[in-house]
């Protein structure tokens, strides 16, 4: 059963472009969504995270934006790198008896110059 | 350095015959997992622990074994490989179990012929 929908499964975007990338989630008990990225090679990293409270949360060039209604949140990099070329796995997780981590499918991501 | 460290990070091996990947973390972490990495189904928990000598299945245990009887160390033990258990392998650890950032290791690719 997923419970972490995440799309597209591989995105090509241009140097300086917005790369966005979408999960959805089903359980309504999760209250806290990390993205993770990671580098050919190596293991996940945390990138960004939000909780619930907020729709919107922004580090750098990178922006979680949340819904809560639609039970959908999204990563968005503005003026992308070639640098940001990883794949990007959303996240979810709660304190519901089960608190471990629910991970999307992953988005590779290819930024080309 | 704070890190996870895993090994071996490549290993071939043959249907049948036991291996153990090794995990350590030096950040004195309470909660371990382990993970699989299947191309277009993400990340997958297999086992994890919450303290020495507590572990529990995760969404994917069969066919595999851990122990927690260091809090340092997580090791995986696949007592009877067969082919499809060939994947990628990462080990976490984060301080405790819920909305805590977890920390991956670099990975292990494993080939079971």
């Amino acid at each position: 059963q997923q419970q972490v929908k995440q799309s597209p499964q591989s995105l090509i975007v241009q140097k300086g472009g917005i790369s966005i990338i979408n999960c959805a989630y089903e359980n309504t008990a999760f209250d806290y969504f990390p993205w993770y990225q990671q580098f050919p090679g190596k293991g996940p990293a945390l990138l960004i995270a939000i909780r619930p409270d907020v729709s919107e949360k922004k580090e750098g060039r990178f922006t979680i934006s949340f819904n809560k209604s639609a039970k959908q949140f999204s990563l968005h990099i503005m003026d992308s790198q070639p640098g940001d070329s990883a794949t990007y796995f959303c996240a979810a997780g709660g304190n519901f008896g089960n608190e471990k981590l629910t991970f999307g499918t992953g988005t590779r991501l290819t930024i080309i110059p | 350095e704070a890190q996870v460290t895993q090994n071996p990070r490549y290993l071939i091996t043959v249907t049948g015959k036991k291996l153990t990947v090794t995990c350590s973390q030096n950040m004195n972490h309470e909660y371990m997992s382990w993970y699989r990495q299947d191309p277009g189904l993400g990340l997958r928990q297999i086992y994890y622990s919450m303290n020495v000598e507590v572990t529990d299945k995760g969404d994917v245990p069969e066919g595999y074994k851990v122990s927690r009887k260091e809090k340092r160390n997580f090791p995986l033990i696949l007592e009877s490989p067969s082919p499809n258990q060939t994947s990628l392998y990462f080990c976490a650890s984060s301080l405790r179990r819920g909305k805590e950032t977890q920390y991956f290791g670099p990975g292990t690719r494993l080939l079971v012929l």
